[in-house]
């Protein structure tokens, strides 16, 4: 069985300082592993995606994420926030063989102050 | 590339009435497409995976009666809420994903008020 668990409801950070956003994960297979934005009242984004290549994943937007087998972590960061980054993000999972169904965290809500 | 459409983006309609909502793969054929609801402030909820050409699979608790899902093209597939109740009212958003692929691409989303 697949779980995601985002480890802070709610992230707030002030403009050009450093964005991480936490993410832990349970899988009984080799996963992939995704992040997700939705802006408010729109459809979700793909920022970027795991799938058991390099473990270092640069996205788009300048957001990047490390997978850490060790750690069982998929942290996503961003060296220098902007204002237009506030947002949701969601971290999801998914087995590599043969899955369908995405499992999805709870949800971040990142907040960038001016 | 890989975008998803969906129409309406915002739909009101009253108690007892039914509700199409349309999602659309513009750029590639989506063998299987996925339809969630999202309550404010909440994740999202799987209602239902489609495949080309098959009945759909319904999550447990999703309501298959109230909640018909077709999707007989390889870049459609459609949503009908049946006699709608203010209970229904939410955001639907829909995810379209190629064969042997592994990414979802979700479309902007239909935000339901039934009155």
């Amino acid at each position: 069985a697949q779980s995601v668990t985002q480890l802070d409801s709610h992230v707030s950070v002030s403009e050009g300082t450093p964005v991480l956003l936490r993410c832990n994960y349970s899988s009984s297979y080799s996963p992939s592993l995704f992040w997700y934005v939705q802006h408010p009242n729109k459809g979700l984004q793909l920022l970027l995606k795991y799938t058991s290549a390099a473990t270092l994943v640069k996205g788009i937007n300048g957001f990047e994420a490390e997978f850490k087998k060790s750690e069982t972590s998929f942290h996503l960061t961003k060296p220098s926030a902007h204002m237009s980054d506030a947002a949701e993000y969601f971290c999801v999972v998914t087995p590599t063989q043969g899955a369908q169904k995405l499992v999805f965290g709870q949800g971040t809500r990142l907040t960038i102050n001016p | 590339g890989a975008v998803v459409s969906q129409h309406p983006s915002r739909v009101i309609c009253k108690s007892g009435t039914s509700v199409k909502i349309e999602c659309r793969s513009l750029d590639f054929q989506a063998t299987t497409m996925f339809w969630y609801r999202q309550f404010p402030k909440k994740s999202l909820m799987l209602m239902a995976t489609s495949n080309e050409g098959s009945k759909a699979t319904y999550e447990q608790g999703v309501e298959k009666d109230k909640f018909l899902i077709n999707h007989a093209s390889l870049t459609l597939s459609t949503l009908t809420v049946t006699s709608a109740h203010p209970e229904d009212s939410s955001f639907y958003i829909c995810s379209a994903r190629a064969g042997g692929k592994d990414t979802q691409y979700f479309g902007p989303g239909t935000r339901l008020t039934v009155l």
